[in-house]
């Protein structure tokens, strides 16, 4: 079955490091998003993509990048952790010709500390 | 601009009774409106979609949701409540027309539903 996958599902790093989630999709959707859930906020938008080699910011994109090589995986890359991105991070991807719904990941709970 | 609202962090119901969860949104344009449902330490799970037509919309699950145009309110709605229908409800908006964020989501600040035996 098609499905999207997150790695690691948890992790702990200090201030200053680099850090990579990883985000893979077997539905061959085109359209890939980066969320963060806090407490008090729900999910947020981080990063999107309508397909290879295009990626966009979205609502709280500091300190956050992506790439995108191939339809499948949207890495996220936080170029230097600081404390307040400790939180869970969701992928989700979505089939804009059908309109269906987006499709979410499992979710990473990155600790900054 | 879109936006959602969840008005209540926290809803508690008896087993068997009815529940509401109630939303409120705003687009300039026509909505596509969405409930998820979050486990503990999952991911968000699709429950059902107003895109167009019938008001009433049924999900999984035994859960419903009446869109209101008029009072732009999309309250997800299930007759009999379930110990296991606790958990973390997200309603969440899309303006039909807008391209931007690559149709992303805009999601309300989520309602935690605990149904007591």
């Amino acid at each position: 079955d098609a499905e999207i996958t997150q790695s690691p599902r948890h992790k702990i790093t200090e201030t200053g490091r680099q850090v990579t989630l990883a985000c893979h999709q077997t539905w061959n959707h085109n359209n890939m998003f980066w969320y963060r859930q806090d407490l008090g906020h729900g999910l947020r938008l981080i990063h999107y993509s309508y397909g290879v080699q295009d990626t966009n910011k979205g609502e709280v994109s500091d300190g956050y990048s992506v790439s995108r090589s191939n339809t499948e995986d949207l890495p996220l890359t936080l170029e230097s952790a600081a404390s307040s991105q400790t939180s869970v991070y969701f992928c989700a991807s979505y089939r804009l010709a059908d309109l269906r719904e987006q499709y979410f990941g499992p979710g990473t709970r990155l600790t900054v500390t | 601009a879109q936006s959602v609202a969840q008005p209540e962090d926290q809803v508690n119901v008896a087993e068997g009774n009815p529940l509401t969860v109630k939303c409120t949104y705003s687009v300039s344009g026509n909505p596509y409106l969405f409930w998820y449902v979050q486990y503990p330490n999952r991911g968000l799970q699709f429950l059902l979609k107003y895109i167009t037509g019938d008001n009433l919309v049924k999900g999984s699950y035994g859960f419903e949701a009446e869109f209101n145009k008029s009072q732009t309110s999309f309250h997800l709605k299930k007759p009999s409540a379930l110990v296991s229908d606790s958990a973390l409800y997200f309603c969440a908006v899309r303006d039909m027309k807008d391209s931007n964020s690559g149709y992303a989501l805009n999601f309300g600040k989520g309602t935690s539903l605990l149904v007591t035996p």
